[in-house]
Order: structure tokens, then C-alpha cells, then sequence
């Protein structure tokens, strides 16, 4: 149970081109879901937190007008990077909260965005 | 300041060698440490949840601690397998986010 999936696994754009991520809870509804990034060998890092039915809420420095999120249904948030650079290059994960009152995330696999 | 601090950064062990990671934490309001295993190039996998001083989870060689100020990941014995980033992090206050530490990254070699 929890599986989260993520689509594409990997993607290359040219720079200027705008790029989607989708993820998705594939056997259960999550009110609640996060898209990090992740530099190599180094942690996540928070993009921003996405409830369904309202507007995502990012975290400090992170540009809400590149990084569009939206959480249309109980299963599916999608990343859109718009206008995108060589510095957004990187590994974009997407992870899932149950309802309730527990906070274990669940995570996809991860987006590897490469931007030309 | 809410706050994880995992250690040791790196960790290198021989098949078979047993050991403990460290996750320790600030102390107000916790709703929950959560330890994850991550390989490279793919998304955490959930590992445990532990809410309370003394509680204790375990899962094939892996068990999880917790105390009032940290929590260890003891590994027995561990496989080549077992090589890994382990990630701990802790819920954050009123919503949903949780406070990740930097991770342990443990090579294990046969």
C-alpha cells in the first residue's frame, strides 16, 4: 500500500520550454502533497506543499510563478517548470500524506529534469 | 528553531558489522521521527515511524529508537544491500511538513 508514482522518470527540455511533472497516489487519497528538490548527495529541500482543491503554498525563494503546482483531485498534483534554465537541472521528487492524523510521506520515484 | 542532526555523514562498515546511526532533535512538539532509506537516483522509501520516548520498531535488520532527544537506527549485521542514504526527519508543528536531516550515507562492503 502507499505506492506514489511519478511520470516522466526522466526528462531533457530546451531552455526556455516549460516542462510538466505528474504525480500521483495510486492506492490511496492524499489530501496533502510535497514536490522537493534534490541536489546530488545532499538532502531534500522543500519546494512546496500542495492540498487539494486550493493553492500550493512554497517555501522561502522558491519562485511560484516558474514552479506552477496543481492539485486537481485526490490523486494526482502536477509540477509545471516554466520557462526553464539550465539552473533548474535537477532531481524533482514528488511524496504523499495520508489522511488523518498521520504524517509519514510517501514518496515517487523522482523526475531527473535536464534543461539544454 | 526546529532542527534534525543526523550522524555520522558517512558511514563505512564490513558485511556483518553491526552499528547505529544518530538522528537528534529539537524537542518541542513532536508529532512523530520518521526514518526513511533512500537509494541513488530514486525516492525515499518509508522505513518507520516512531511518536514516543521508548518506543521501538523493527523491520528484517533495521531497528528504530526513540528517546526524549533523539532517535538511533541500529543495524545488525548488515548486507551489502543495507548500503544506503538513511534520512531522519521529524514533523513540524502545526501542518504537515516535516524537518528532514542531512542524511547518513552507509556503504556497506562485502
Amino acid at each position: 500500500g502507499a505506492v506514489v508514482s511519478q511520470h516522466p522518470s526522466r526528462v531533457i527540455c530546451k531552455s526556455g520550454t516549460s516542462v510538466k511533472i505528474e504525480c500521483r497516489s495510486l492506492d490511496f487519497q492524499a489530501t496533502t502533497m510535497f514536490w522537493y528538490r534534490q541536489f546530488p548527495k545532499k538532502s531534500l529541500m522543500l519546494m512546496a506543499t500542495s492540498n487539494e482543491g486550493s493553492k500550493a503554498t512554497y517555501e522561502q525563494g522558491v519562485e511560484k510563478d516558474k514552479f506552477l503546482i496543481n492539485h486537481a483531485s485526490l490523486t494526482l498534483s502536477t509540477l509545471t517548470v516554466t520557462s526553464a534554465h539550465p539552473e533548474d537541472s535537477s532531481f524533482y521528487i514528488c511524496s504523499a500524506s495520508l489522511t488523518g492524523t498521520s504524517y509519514e510521506q510517501y514518496f515517487g520515484p523522482g523526475t531527473r529534469l535536464t534543461v539544454t | 528553531e526546529d532542527q534534525v542532526t543526523q550522524s555520522p555523514e558517512a558511514l563505512r562498515l564490513q558485511e556483518g558489522e553491526s552499528s547505529s546511526l544518530n538522528c537528534s532533535y529539537t524537542v518541542s512538539g513532536l508529532r512523530g521521527l520518521f526514518w526513511y532509506r533512500q537509494d541513488p537516483g530514486k525516492g525515499p522509501e518509508f522505513l518507520f515511524t516512531l511518536y514516543s520516548a521508548g518506543e521501538e520498531k523493527e523491520k528484517e535488520r533495521l531497528k528504530a529508537t526513540l528517546t526524549k532527544k533523539e532517535s538511533f537506527l541500529h543495524i545488525t549485521a548488515p548486507k551489502p544491500e543495507d548500503s544506503a542514504t538513511y534520512l531522519c526527519a521529524r514533523h513540524a508543528g502545526n501542518n504537515r511538513k516535516l524537518i528532514w536531516g542531512l542524511g547518513t550515507s552507509l556503504a556497506v562492503n562485502p
